[in-house]
């Protein structure tokens, strides 16, 4: 069965701290795309990055990082030298062959000033 | 680009009437869209996949009666909450496809919050 699991349910750091929020998923397809989605206060999740099961290449986007590792079926998602408007809900989602997009439960992160 | 639109973002209703939300999808065609439903400090749920053109298609234990779907463009689905009651108030999120192919990326609507009084 497909799954994703987002075991911390909420962290804390101080700013300028970095920070790492952990996915894991479970899927039986060989091909499938992994998503982290940011979901401020505001409530509108946005789009941060999209990997698909092809690309092992890790990638960095400013401040923003992705370890993708196909071996520990894990992409887990790193924010360097934090900063409070980086505080909000992280998901983990993961596209299957069935084209539905599978929720983490989610990671809260508080950056505290 | 990507852009996805909803409509209205704040709703407070009586009990028993219905209620209209509208999602968009601003600088894209988008024949299937999605519409979630998050309740606090829990992850999304979704609820239906909308085609345009055609039936929604429901997730397990979704009342189709209750949440009617309408797509009737390229860029347009609504959702209607018929006969609301408190237990309906919550988080409504609608996301569209954008780009083609499997690999396609949800791009989402602000959103739109529900209180049934």
């Amino acid at each position: 069965a497909q799954k994703v699991t987002q075991a911390q349910t909420e962290i804390s750091v101080v700013e300028k701290e970095d920070v790492t929020l952990d996915c894991v998923y479970e899927t039986r397809d060989t091909t499938y795309y992994l998503f982290w989605y940011k979901q401020p206060p505001s409530g509108e999740l946005v789009f941060l990055i999209r990997r698909n099961s092809f690309d092992e290449q890790n990638e960095i986007s400013g401040r923003y990082s992705w370890n993708f590792q196909k071996s520990t079926s894990s992409f887990n998602f790193t924010i360097t030298a934090s900063q409070v408007v980086d505080s909000a809900v992280y998901f983990c989602a993961l596209k299957d062959s069935n084209y539905q997009l599978i929720w983490g439960a989610g990671t809260k992160l508080i950056i505290k000033p | 680009g990507a852009v996805v639109s909803q409509h209205p973002s704040w709703v407070i209703c009586k009990s028993g009437t219905s209620v209209k939300i509208e999602c968009r999808s601003l600088d894209f065609q988008a024949t299937t869209m999605f519409w979630y439903r998050q309740f606090p400090k829990q992850s999304l749920m979704l609820m239906a996949t909308s085609n345009e053109g055609s039936k929604a298609t429901y997730e397990q234990g979704v009342e189709k009666d209750k949440f009617l779907i309408n797509h009737a463009s390229l860029t347009l689905s609504t959702l209607t909450v018929t006969s609301a009651h408190p237990e309906d108030s919550s988080f409504y999120i609608c996301s569209a496809n954008g780009g083609t192919g499997t690999s396609r990326t949800q791009y989402f609507g602000p959103g739109t919050r529900l209180l049934v009084l």
